[in-house]
C-alpha cells in the first residue's frame, strides 16, 4: 500500500491529453514539493517534473505538472506512442521523515 | 556526464544479507552537496525509497527498513554501498542507485535484479 495514491492505469489515443492524479496528505504533498518520474519499459526511472511543475532540460513541454492542496497531477498533451510508460509521483513526508512514492500509473497509447 | 552502475549478488538466500555497490563515474562522489542512495521496485509494484547517505556519513533511511539497512561510502573508490540484512522474499526487487535528496533524484543507475530464494 503506497502512501501516495495514483490510478493504476490511464490511456489515450495519439494526440490526446492524458492526466494522472497523485493524492497525498498534509504531511507530504500538502507541505512539500512533488516530483514525477517516467519509467519506460525495461529502463530506470527518469526525472520528469521537479518542484511541482518544473521540467529538467530535455523534457518536452508536452509534460506539465501541477499541485493543489494535498493532490498533484501530471498532464501529457499531444500523446505520442513513445509516452507509453509507468509514471510515478513522489514527495518527502514530514511525518515519516522519508521519501514516499505513489504506486505508479501505467499509460497506454491506444 | 555522471554515470552510475550497480553491482552485487543477484541471488541471495532468505535470512542472509544483500550487498550491492554503486560505482560512480564522470564526477566525484564528494563534489557538491548531493547524497547518494538506493530505491527499489519489487515485481508488479511501485517504487520504494530505501535511503541515502552523504559523503560525510550522515544517513537517512526508510523507517520501515531502518533496522536492516546499512549504507556506506568509499571515497577512495568513488562508490557507495548498501547492505540489507535478514532478507525475505519481499525484498526481491530491481535495486537502483541514485543521486539526490528529498524526492529529487536526478541520476539513476540502470538497476540490478536481486532475487531472494528460500
Amino acid at each position: 500500500q503506497s502512501v501516495l495514491t495514483q490510478p493504476p492505469s490511464a490511456s489515450g489515443t495519439p494526440g490526446q491529453r492524458v492526466t494522472i492524479s497523485c493524492s497525498g496528505s498534509s504531511s507530504n504533498i500538502g507541505s512539500n514539493y512533488v516530483y514525477w518520474y517516467q519509467q519506460l519499459p525495461g529502463t530506470a526511472p527518469k526525472l520528469l517534473i521537479y518542484w511541482n511543475n518544473q521540467r529538467p532540460s530535455g523534457v518536452p513541454d508536452r509534460f506539465s505538472g501541477s499541485k493543489s492542496g494535498t493532490s498533484a497531477s501530471l498532464a501529457i498533451s499531444g500523446l505520442r506512442s513513445e509516452d507509453e510508460a509507468d509514471y510515478h509521483c513522489a514527495a518527502w513526508d514530514d511525518s515519516l521523515t522519508g521519501v514516499v512514492f505513489g504506486g505508479g500509473t501505467k499509460v497506454t497509447v491506444l | 556526464q555522471l554515470q552510475m552502475q550497480e553491482s552485487g549478488s543477484g541471488l541471495v538466500k532468505a535470512s542472509q544479507t544483500l550487498s550491492l555497490t554503486c560505482a560512480v563515474s564522470g564526477g566525484s562522489i564528494t563534489s557538491g552537496a548531493y547524497p547518494w542512495g538506493w530505491i527499489r521496485r519489487p515485481p508488479g509494484k511501485g517504487l520504494e525509497w530505501i535511503g541515502y547517505i552523504y559523503h560525510s556519513g550522515s544517513t537517512y533511511y526508510n523507517p520501515s527498513l531502518k533496522s536492516r539497512v546499512t549504507m556506506s561510502v568509499d571515497m577512495s573508490k568513488n562508490q557507495f554501498s548498501l547492505k540489507l540484512s535478514s532478507v525475505t522474499a519481499a525484498d526481491t526487487a530491481v535495486y537502483y542507485c541514485v543521486r539526490g535528496a528529498v524526492a529529487h533524484f536526478d541520476y539513476w543507475g540502470q538497476g540490478t535484479l536481486v532475487t531472494v530464494s528460500s
